[in-house]
């Protein structure tokens, strides 16, 4: 079975400081691995996705960065946080080549003071 | 400019009546429609999805209703019971299949089934 773990459960940090998120994918060779973020009772807006090791697609702006690498690791990061990086992070993979069907992770709540 | 909308943003119905959820979209090129559950601290799951060629399709208590020319679509959970209580979203895709395949979100609907 596969299974979608990230970490941290929860961040709490300050304006101005690094952040590194991680997801790692088990029992799934090669997926599509995506992340999502989402505001406080918002809305989830895909950030990035990627379908190989080394390759990472930019969906929307917003100072941060992805990399894969490896084929079962994605990782969300960005070297000065912002107050509005608030929210859920959700890291998800998918089937087969497309998005149609999502499996998330219990994502990472991070709260930037 | 939101191109998948959902109503109402909060819904209270009593246990065993049936909840309907609403969503419409812009994009008449949409053509995948899946609808996720997601309860507090966890990450969302599909819970059932139609493509834009079906305008029904039913599991077990869930049934959604398709209407491909008002661009509208109803997620109706019957029998409603305190355990679905959650926020459903629904989202919308086109080029099903196709690689990189974006899904785009509402911005759900906070369903809460009082005992």
């Amino acid at each position: 079975a596969q299974t979608i773990h990230q970490w941290p459960v929860a961040e709490i940090k300050a304006v101005g400081s690094p952040l590194s998120l991680g997801c790692t994918i088990k029992g799934k060779s090669s997926p599509n691995l995506y992340w999502y973020w989402q505001a406080t009772g918002g809305t989830l807006q895909q950030l990035f996705y990627s379908i190989t090791v080394g390759q990472v697609e930019s969906v929307v702006q917003l100072n941060l960065s992805a990399s894969r690498p490896k084929d079962d690791q994605f990782i969300l990061s960005t070297e000065k946080l912002l107050l509005s990086h608030s929210g859920f992070y959700l890291c998800a993979w998918s089937l087969g080549v497309s998005n149609e069907r999502l499996f998330f992770g219990h994502g990472t709540k991070l709260s930037v003071l | 400019q939101q191109q998948v909308r959902q109503s109402p943003q909060s819904l209270t119905v009593w246990e065993g009546e049936t909840a309907i959820l609403n969503c419409s979209y812009e994009n008449s090129a949409f053509d995948y429609f899946p609808w996720y559950q997601q309860f507090p601290g966890e990450g969302p799951a599909l819970l059932i999805s139609i493509l834009s060629v079906s305008d029904k399709k039913e599991d077990g208590r869930f049934t959604i209703f398709f209407n491909k020319r008002e661009k509208k679509l109803s997620l109706h959970i019957a029998d409603s019971q305190p355990g679905d209580s959650a926020t459903y979203f629904c989202a919308a895709s086109l080029n099903y299949g196709s690689s990189g395949n974006k899904l785009i979100f509402g911005i759900g609907t906070l369903l809460s089934v009082k005992p």
